[in-house]
């Protein structure tokens, strides 16, 4: 089935430790997003990638990173810089004007 | 970054009544998209809207896309259970980095 797949569902996390979230597709598509979403907020764009090999910073870029090595992934790290890590994350693939998203990643700093 | 201003923030309705939700922004917009968020899962595309005074339905959503280019609506019609979530409005901005942006969310919640 085509589609956008994010791993794992859960992830627990020392402070002080980097932790990376997965997101694959099989959508062909050559654009992907991360975002990042806190209770009662909307979505916030912290990277997207319009090509492999290239990436750019969205409004809250600081305290993680990316890499595009291969079209149907796109891997954000979150870096121990972060100092409010506990959210969740949504990777997304499509383009500017219809963006699909994949389940998600729950991510807590215990 | 820019913002979109949706309201309400929360609903709370009866089953079978309708519902109306809206979003605004001050700055211009080619598309609106509404997206439906359910609890621990991904936003889920319900409308998309490409065209001033457009008006699309989609079941019993309907949306418009306003005339001045700075605002839509989402109206649901005879509400189910089913339909408790988030509701996102989006848009690129014109000119934009290439980028959505997307509204506060509209929580609703249908009581039997």
């Amino acid at each position: 089935d085509g589609g956008i797949t994010q791993s794992p569902k859960y992830l627990f996390r020392k402070e002080g430790q980097n932790v990376t979230l997965s997101c694959e597709q099989n959508l062909n598509h050559d654009a992907m997003y991360w975002y990042r979403q806190d209770p009662g907020q909307g979505l916030r764009l912290i990277y997207y990638s319009q090509i492999v090999n290239d990436f750019q910073k969205g409004d809250i870029a600081e305290g993680y990173s990316v890499s595009r090595e291969k079209k149907e992934s796109f891997p954000l790290t979150v870096t121990s810089a972060q100092k409010n890590p506990t959210a969740f994350y949504l990777c997304a693939t499509g383009s500017y004007t219809e963006a699909f998203f994949g389940q998600g990643t729950r991510l807590t700093v215990v | 970054g820019q913002q979109l201003n949706q309201s309400p923030q929360s609903m709370f309705i009866q089953e079978g009544e309708d519902v109306s939700m809206n979003c605004t922004s001050s700055s211009i917009f080619n598309t609106w998209l509404w997206y439906k968020q359910e609890p621990g899962e991904g936003p889920v595309l319900l409308i998309a809207l490409y065209k001033a005074g457009e008006l699309t339905s989609n079941g019993r959503l309907t949306a418009q896309f306003g005339i001045t280019r700075k605002d839509s609506f989402l109206n649901i019609s005879a509400s189910i259970p089913s339909d408790v979530g988030i509701y996102f409005c989006a848009g690129p901005f014109s000119g934009s980095a290439r980028q959505l942006t997307f509204g506060s969310g509209t929580q609703l919640t249908v009581l039997p």
